[in-house]
């Protein structure tokens, strides 16, 4: 299956500015999702959107997601060391049956 | 949410060995299960989607007969990784959902290092 692409690969901040993530996809989907993994861990769910939403918010998080270009975005407020992991943005396309194909990822550092 | 345990969290065997990895969904019924693999600094690969009461349906790529799965059960699926070899170590993930096309839940994964 193809992959979805995420930039930058690489994103390093101080606290308390914003992140921001984007993510491209190839394919129809009935969803786009957001984790976060933190090094040698599981993965943590952190937000879905649907493909009739444009936009959703949840906390500190924001995405955006434009079904015409393909594309989502996913925006960290006020970020915080701990916010340091790595984001994947995961693509549930028509006709998967939920199967889910990741981005590349972006490994996002937050200097104290 | 939803809990998803996986089962050991890390394995060293030798090159050879069959090894066995555990996923279970604690607080819900899971009809379908998927086990995805990572190398290090690599994103999420799927391997192949777990189906309760029927066959596993393995991504292009990936040898049914390498990785075993089964799906006994709609809380457990098992991954078989048999005759390992050190170029199958890596981090492997499984993932589960109490609904079709939501929020998928994963386990906190099993890094498998063979020697």
């Amino acid at each position: 299956s193809q992959q979805g692409e995420e930039d930058p690969q690489a994103l390093s901040i101080q606290e308390g500015e914003n992140a921001t993530m984007n993510c491209s996809y190839k394919t129809s989907i009935n969803n786009l999702q957001w984790y976060r993994q933190n090094s040698g861990r599981g993965l943590v769910h952190l937000i879905l959107i649907r493909s009739n939403e444009r936009e959703k918010h949840s906390g500190r998080l924001r995405v955006t997601l434009d079904t015409s270009k393909k594309s989502s975005s996913l925006l960290i407020t006020a970020s915080r060391a701990a916010d340091t992991a790595s984001y994947f943005c995961a693509t549930d396309a028509l006709g998967s049956g939920s199967r889910l194909t990741f981005g590349e990822g972006t490994q996002l550092t937050v200097n104290p | 949410g939803a809990v998803v345990s996986q089962h050991p969290s890390w394995v060293i065997c030798k090159s050879g060995t069959s090894v066995k990895i555990e996923c279970r969904s604690l607080d819900f019924q899971a009809t379908t299960m998927f086990w995805y693999r990572q190398f290090p600094k690599q994103s999420l690969m799927l391997m192949a989607t777990s189906n309760e009461g029927s066959k596993a349906t393995y991504e292009q790529g990936v040898e049914k007969d390498k990785f075993l799965i089964n799906h006994a059960s709609l809380t457990l699926s098992t991954l078989t990784v048999t005759s390992a070899h050190p170029e199958d170590s890596s981090f492997y993930i499984c993932s589960a959902s109490p609904e079709n096309h939501g929020e998928l839940f994963f386990g906190e994964g099993s890094r498998l290092t063979v020697l």
